[in-house]
């Protein structure tokens, strides 16, 4: 089956450790996105790739960084310098119509 | 700025009709997308209009007015599967998905 697999389910973190969330996708689509939600709130972009070595920072990059070195995969960290971290983060993917977004399952992180 | 507005919650009875607008100010216009969400879940796809008029898909209905920046998504015969947050998004000059923050609809028997 063709989809987008988010790894963990939950994940915590304790302070000032680096965690990293896994967004793999074999739905063969070059564009991928990180989002957050906060609870009540909508979907902010983190960071997006539209091709494998690229990608740019979305509206609250900040405390976080991302790697694309493989079409499949698009890694999220959240380092020590995102000073709230406590959310639901959602990876996507679309075959290149933007509006059209597939999503993984999520991943929520707490902190301790 | 870019501004999508949506309802925070709204309340609707099992087997009625429910609308939640949206309205949006945007930086161009590319497109207007409706999503489902289920609490703790992922959204998933519901609709999409970019031209002006209603688009139907079943229960589902979508209907987009460019120029009043208004949408909304109007849900027949409503279920009780139907409890869940919308999410109203809009594409913008660059391609780029601006959201809601999403209508959470409760549904009562």
């Amino acid at each position: 089956d063709g989809g987008i697999t988010q790894s963990p389910k939950y994940l915590f973190r304790k302070e000032g450790q680096n965690v990293t969330l896994s967004c793999e996708q074999n739905l063969n689509h070059d564009a991928m996105y990180w989002y957050r939600q906060d609870p009540g709130q909508g979907l902010r972009l983190i960071y997006y790739s539209q091709i494998v070595n690229d990608f740019q920072k979305g509206d609250i990059a900040e405390g976080y960084s991302v790697s694309r070195e493989k079409k499949e995969s698009f890694p999220l960290t959240v380092t020590s310098a995102q000073k709230n971290p406590t959310a639901f983060y959602l990876c996507a993917s679309d075959p290149g119509d933007p509006g059209t977004q597939y999503f993984g399952p999520g991943t929520r992180l707490l902190v301790l | 700025g870019q501004n999508i507005d949506q309802p925070t919650e709204m309340t609707a009875t099992e087997g009625a009709i429910v609308q939640i607008n949206c309205t949006y100010q945007t930086s161009g216009f590319n497109g207007l997308f409706w999503y489902q969400q289920h609490a703790g879940e992922a959204p998933t796809f519901l609709s999409y209009n970019v031209l002006d008029g209603l688009e139907e898909k079943g229960r589902f209905s979508s209907f987009l007015s460019r120029s009043k920046g208004y949408s909304y998504l109007l849900l027949k015969e409503l279920q009780m599967k139907d409890s869940a947050s919308y999410l109203c998004a809009v594409t913008d000059s660059n391609y780029q998905l601006i959201w809601g923050a999403g209508t959470k609809l409760i549904i009562k028997p």
